[in-house]
């Protein structure tokens, strides 16, 4: 069964400083997606990824792709309180039937303190 | 593009009723996905479409849940005989493959259904 699973849930830094969220999955992947929810709002794409060794990079945030150790990474360089919210990886899964299947990560809580 | 829409955004019910929830997507997509978010989770897959065919649906989707694409544009999920389980936040998206961003999902505002 494919799990996603984040890591920590729940972080607290400081303004300018620098962290990283990991995102492990458990079986091969095709896509990782990364996302972004506001407090009661709905998801926001950041980045989308597509194969063994990419990167991306948006403002603070850069992105990377290890399909070979099934694991992501979501880097914050110099937070600002603006990147406060919570981060959702997810993949799709090829599935034999042809179709595809799903899974979104346990979700990060990030608060940056000033 | 007006992004992708979602009617009603508040829906109350009481147990045992029928509700059904309406997703737009953005025009050019022809993917459409619905998703379940409980507080506190990452939301949870429901099921898709690739135009008017539905691909794959969960096993969290019992038989009480449906949904539809009649036309490949707008889809409609219908829960039946509702529970006080079925109270979250119902997310639909829409998604076309396009090169680098493909199948980056578009994610509508929610339906926050509450089952009194």
């Amino acid at each position: 069964e494919l799990k996603v699973e984040q890591n920590p849930l729940f972080l607290s830094m400081q303004e300018g400083k620098n962290y990283t969220i990991y995102c492990n999955y458990s079986t091969t992947s095709d896509r990782l997606y990364w996302y972004r929810q506001d407090p009661g709002k709905s998801l926001e794409s950041l980045f989308v990824l597509l194969s063994n060794g990419a990167v991306k990079q948006e403002g603070r945030l850069m992105a990377s792709l290890d399909t070979k150790a099934r694991l992501s990474t979501l880097h914050i360089t110099a937070a600002v309180h603006d990147l406060s919210a919570t981060y959702f990886c997810a993949v799709d899964s090829y599935r034999t039937s042809g179709t595809y299947k799903y899974i979104f990560g346990t979700g990060t809580r990030l608060k940056v303190l000033a | 593009d007006t992004g992708v829409s979602q009617d009603p955004r508040h829906k109350i019910t009481k147990r045992g009723q029928n509700v059904t929830f309406r997703c737009d997507p953005i025009s050019e997509h022809n993917r459409l996905y619905w998703y379940r978010q409980t507080l506190g989770q990452g939301p949870e897959f429901l099921t898709y479409f690739q135009n008017e065919a539905q691909l794959e649906k969960s096993r969290l989707l019992s038989d009480r849940f449906s949904a539809e694409r009649p036309k490949g544009s707008f889809s409609t999920l219908e829960i039946q005989r509702t529970e006080q389980g079925d109270s979250a936040m119902y997310l639909c998206a829409s998604s076309i493959n396009r090169g680098e961003s493909s199948y980056e999902q578009y994610f509508g505002p929610g339906t926050r259904l509450t089952v009194t």
